[in-house]
């Protein structure tokens, strides 16, 4: 069956960096779109970035452009998530979500992670 | 970027009970519309796609329905594992956008 395990949470200072992981396995991880969501505490989900199967499209949240990059490497079945700049309002569980195809218009998510909080606190 | 409305916030239901939720885009959406269950603790999980599919594994229970700008999620004969927060999400261009959640909790 599907799995995605995401690794590499923590508690950062602001202004620091993170990068997280998501393992897939139990597909094609080759063939789907993958994506970030994340929640802050006791709110609502935000998809942060989209990238396609082939990693060669990226899409990102206004909040995170420019700060955070997504990129995956099909080799390994891993999907990365690079974070600078954190800040407090960043802090938040960070799901790595399957795509439910390749097509860049129908993504919605078929399976999730069980997530990594991520804390920017000083 | 297309905005997605829920209501209401909350809703208090009594087990066995019938709950309509609803899910409003700021634009036009076709069907485009995913609606995701998460319990406490736990991440997300698909219940219905195309406005009105439900996922593998979805019990009958819970129906969707709406095109447009105007959803609905209905939940008949609630058992105590549906007792959760639902979003609804539009997928079909980047904003991917979800709603602020309902919670269905107990009465």
């Amino acid at each position: 069956q599907v799995q995605l395990a995401e690794s590499g949470g923590g508690v950062v200072q602001p202004g620091g960096s993170l990068r997280l992981s998501c393992a897939g396995s139990g597909f094609t991880f080759s063939t789907y779109g993958m994506n970030w969501v994340r929640q802050a505490p006791g709110k609502g989900l935000e998809c942060v970035t989209s990238i396609s199967y082939d990693g060669s499209n990226q899409n990102y949240a206004d909040s995170v452009r420019g700060r955070f990059t997504v990129s995956r490497d099909n080799s390994k079945n891993m999907l990365y998530l690079q974070m600078n700049s954190l800040r407090p309002e960043d802090t938040a569980v960070y799901y790595c979500a399957k795509s439910v195809s390749s097509s860049w218009f129908i993504n919605y998510f078929d399976s999730w992670g069980q997530g990594t909080l991520v804390t920017v606190s000083s | 970027e297309i905005v997605m409305t829920q209501s209401p916030a909350t809703l208090s239901v009594s087990p066995g009970g019938r709950v309509t939720l609803s899910c409003r885009a700021s634009q036009t959406i076709s069907s485009n519309l995913a609606w995701y269950q998460q319990r406490p603790g736990q991440a997300p999980r698909l219940l219905i796609y195309g406005a009105s599919t439900r996922a593998t594994g979805v019990p009958a229970r819970f129906s969707g329905s709406g095109y447009g700008t105007e959803f609905t999620l209905t939940i008949a004969g609630l058992q105590s594992e549906d007792f959760a927060v639902y979003y609804c999400q539009f997928y079909n261009k980047w904003p991917l956008t979800f709603g602020q959640g309902t919670k269905v909790e107990i009465k």
